[in-house]
């Protein structure tokens, strides 16, 4: 098992309403990104934050945000959802340039 | 745009017999590749990666070979087991930049006793 983790694992929203989701990367590790898999797809990626700054993005809109923390950990946060958000978000954690390790998921349902 | 194709999207083997999985990428610049065995309800678990700088890798019963002219790589399997059975998925960064891996559609690999 990689030492990241996320929370919640499961969430249930109503369309409209903001999610805020968590990841806490693993030791060593300074690098976060944030992907989203709709069922039978690859991960799609969302956006990458090393050392506290956004400094990549997917093609996903503004309402995906996001946060890092001092300590590495970070939040996706999603405004205004909308069905299609269903999915499992994966949060991967590396050192810069290096192998990149998955947490469990937070398995996001909007109805 | 940047791309990874997969295939196939289904591989049914017996126990005992090979599994090969191949994907092309589409940036000439990629030059990281690592494949992830996603088993139902579990985190994708890197199971092996190569870099453009070698050909091949191999780690017990899986292998990757890599073809920077025409942008393929594969991963084999051998002596399959039903433990193997899993969704793999491949996928390709350009280091250097930030860490985007850019992930095929996923291989439903299937091994049956």
């Amino acid at each position: 098992e990689t030492g990241v983790t996320q929370s919640p694992t499961h969430l249930i929203k109503t369309r409209g309403q903001q999610v805020t989701l968590r990841c806490s990367s693993q030791s060593g590790h300074n690098t976060v990104s944030w992907y989203q898999q709709a069922l039978g797809q690859g991960p799609q990626f969302i956006f990458q934050y090393y050392r506290e700054e956004e400094n990549g993005r997917g093609n996903f809109p503004p309402r995906f945000s996001g946060l890092q923390f001092p300590n590495y950990s970070s939040e996706l946060n999603v405004n205004a959802l909308e069905l299609d958000d269903s999915a499992l978000y994966l949060c991967a954690s590396s050192a810069w340039g290096g192998p990149a390790f998955f947490g469990q998921g937070t398995r996001l349902t909007v109805v | 745009g940047e791309n990874v194709e997969q295939h196939p999207s289904t591989l049914s083997v017996q126990e005992g017999d090979s599994a090969v999985i191949k994907c092309t990428y589409s940036d000439s610049a990629s030059n990281y590749f690592p494949w992830y065995k996603q088993e139902l309800g579990k985190r994708p678990q890197l199971i092996i990666d190569i870099r453009s700088n070698v050909g091949e890798k191999k780690d017990q019963r899986i292998a990757v070979t890599l073809n920077k002219t025409a942008k393929h790589f594969s991963l084999h399997i051998t002596e399959t087991q039903p433990e193997d059975s899993a969704v793999y998925f491949c996928a390709a960064l350009r280091e250097g930049g930030y860490n985007k891996l850019i992930f095929g559609a996923g291989t439903r690999l299937a091994v049956h006793p």
